[in-house]
């Protein structure tokens, strides 16, 4: 079993749906992170969360520490919202040692 | 774009060859990081430097290797290539969030795509 769990793999929607992704993660955390890839292979960072939620823009990020769950969520969708999105986790293992751990990523397709 | 660099984008090389993939990180970051990202295994992490100094291991081979110089900038050494070590090999940097604490946000570099035929 994957340290890191993301649902679904594969989401198609039309333009102006409410998206969410879901990752669910086994280990103890100290952040998780919410990147977006494109189909060009670069990878953009979108939230760095410890608690809480956060609002970027369209874009919301929300974890349950003790559930061990996140989600992302887009309002409004829009074809340039198609891509990958990842989600990561920092362990709790402290002393600066920062490596991520990843989930297989959701492929996001907005048709118009 | 994110202000880390990496080059070559692309490298193309047979099995059993050396190659050196170069990062350099963001302004004022002193954490650089290396990734792998492959078809089978997806997004794996590699290995961290901090200041100079290695701080973390992950999934990294002892065929591959890594430093980071005093001007900050980092190279990941891939030695006896096989045909699986084809993948996307990504940098990345941060900066603490306090002086020898856990990092902050992560900001990645384009890529190197690493053909091994």
């Amino acid at each position: 079993k994957n340290e890191v769990e993301q649902s679904p793999q594969n989401l198609t929607a039309q333009e102006g749906e409410f998206i969410t992704i879901n990752c669910s993660y086994s280990v103890g955390i100290s952040a998780l992170h919410w990147l977006q890839q494109h189909p060009g292979g670069g990878i953009v960072s979108l939230f760095m969360l410890s608690s809480g939620k956060k609002k970027h823009g369209r874009l919301i990020a929300t974890i349950n520490i003790q559930e061990k769950h996140s989600s992302l969520h887009i309002t409004a969708s829009h074809p340039r919202d198609s891509a990958v999105y990842i989600c990561a986790v920092r362990s709790e293992a402290g002393g600066g040692a920062d490596g991520l751990t990843f989930g297989k990523g959701t492929h996001l397709i907005i048709q118009p | 774009d994110s202000g880390v660099t990496q080059t070559p984008k692309h490298l193309i090389t047979a099995t059993g060859q050396r190659v050196t993939l170069r990062c350099s990180p963001r302004s004022g970051d002193l954490s650089v990081y290396w990734y792998q990202q492959s078809l089978d295994q997806g997004l794996q992490f590699l290995i961290q430097y901090y200041n100079g100094e290695e701080r973390a291991k992950g999934n990294i081979l002892e065929r591959f290797s890594a430093q980071q110089f005093p001007d900050l900038h980092s190279e990941l050494n891939l030695s006896s290539l096989e045909l699986g070590d084809s993948a996307l090999y990504f940098c990345a940097s941060s900066v603490p969030t306090w002086a020898g604490g856990p990092s902050g946000e992560q900001f990645f570099g384009p890529g190197t795509r690493l053909t091994v035929l």
